[in-house]
Parts: C-alpha cells; sequence; structure tokens
C-alpha cells in the first residue's frame, strides 16, 4: 500500500525557517517524481513545487521561488521542503504528492500544519 | 502562471447530475491532456477523481465522468449522492514554458 507521510509542521514566527518531511513506503520511491502542494485556511490547493526522479528538475510556483527548496533522499525514501523566509501568507497544510507524469497523481500524504505568525 | 477558473458553487438534489467547469488557456487546459478532478471533503486529503480529461481511476464511481472542449474542461456527476457533497478542484499542466501544475479555485457542490 502506497504510504506518504509528511512531518514538521510546527508554529514557526515571520522570517524564520522550516524543513518539512515526507516519508514514502510502499512503492519504489526512486522511480517516481514527487510534489508539495500546499492549502491555507479556508483556501483552495496551490502547486508549489515539483523534483524529478533525478534530481535534475526542479520547479516552483512563483510564490516560493528563491524561499524555498524541494529535495530527495532516495536512500531515505524522503522528499523534503526547506522553507526559508516564511511569511503570514506561508500559512497552511503542506501536503507531498506523488506524480504521474503529467498530473499529481492520487497518492497525497494527509498533510502537515505550518503556522506562521508571531 | 495563469490562473484557472471554476464557479465557487454548483448543486442538486439527489439523483440529479451537477457539471462543474474549468477555464484556462490552450496553454494549460486547451494544450495537454493532463487535466484531472479532486474531489475534497472537510479535513481530509484530495481525492484524484479523474486523470487525463476524462479516465476514472480505480474504485471511482462511473458517475463521475470528464470532458473538454476547447479550453474548457467539465466534470460531470450523474445520480448526485449525499456523499458527493464536497470541494472539486480542477488541476492542469502549466506547459512546458512555465513547468507546475495549475489548480483551480474550487467549487462547493451542494446535495439538496
Amino acid at each position: 500500500e502506497v504510504q506518504l507521510v509528511e512531518s514538521g509542521g510546527r508554529l514557526v514566527q515571520p522570517g524564520g525557517s522550516l524543513r518539512l518531511s515526507c516519508a514514502a513506503s510502499g512503492f519504489t520511491f526512486s522511480n517516481y517524481a514527487m510534489n508539495w502542494v500546499r492549502q491555507a485556511p479556508g483556501k483552495g490547493l496551490e502547486w508549489i513545487s515539483y523534483i524529478s526522479r533525478t534530481s535534475d528538475a526542479i520547479y516552483y510556483a512563483d510564490s516560493v521561488k528563491g524561499r524555498f527548496t524541494i529535495s530527495r533522499d532516495d536512500a531515505q525514501n524522503s522528499l523534503f521542503l526547506q522553507m526559508n523566509s516564511l511569511r503570514l501568507d506561508d500559512t497552511a497544510v503542506y501536503y507531498c504528492a506523488r506524480d504521474s507524469s503529467g498530473y499529481v497523481s492520487g497518492y497525497w500524504g494527509q498533510g502537515s500544519l505550518v503556522t506562521v505568525s508571531s | 502562471q495563469s490562473a484557472l477558473t471554476q464557479p465557487p458553487s454548483a448543486s442538486g438534489s439527489p439523483g440529479q447530475s451537477v457539471t462543474i467547469s474549468c477555464t484556462g488557456t490552450n496553454s494549460d487546459i486547451g494544450g495537454y491532456q493532463y487535466v484531472s478532478w479532486f474531489q475534497q471533503h472537510p479535513g481530509k486529503a484530495p481525492k484524484l477523481m479523474i486523470y487525463e480529461v476524462s479516465k476514472r481511476p480505480s474504485g471511482v464511481p462511473d458517475r463521475f465522468s470528464g470532458s473538454r472542449s476547447g479550453n474548457t474542461a467539465s466534470l460531470t456527476v450523474s445520480g448526485l449522492q449525499p456523499d458527493d457533497e464536497a470541494d472539486y478542484y480542477c488541476s492542469a499542466y502549466a506547459g512546458s514554458n512555465n513547468p507546475g501544475y495549475l489548480f483551480g479555485p474550487g467549487t462547493k457542490v451542494t446535495v439538496l
């Protein structure tokens, strides 16, 4: 069974940093590209980042470009999101989701809540 | 990145059908076969209902169907059931010039 489990979300002050992790199991992690998608409270879904199987293609939404960094460790079956210079509007549930070569697949984690507040 | 547009709400009585539209451009919705639809219940992760415009993942009832005409994709839910009440999001590949994915703002479907 495919499982994706996010962790690392917490309360952080504006301007601070945070690293989210996503532990994958039930599939060969190194064979798949991965995404991060977030959802602010009461708002819609926002795709924020993609990393290819081999990490040679990495993309970001304009809203996080230059502040967030996606990475992966295939030995640990893990996906990461390093978030710097956090702003109030980065408050959201952050989901990791497996990619399906052209669309975000149906395999999502349960989400990790990041709250940016002073 | 361009935006996708969806109506904020739609409704229907049990047994009826409801259709949700998702409008983009020829750089996303109209340019690729990569249009998908997600259902999300409150407090839950999104569930993939349609991918590649009209394909259903295993386990999704055939009451859910997808289509596209030009730069507008549509999701139709037939035979509405109470559990179909949820938020529905369209998604599209944003294109090779600006790689990534777009999500629509979501449509709240209410079963009357």
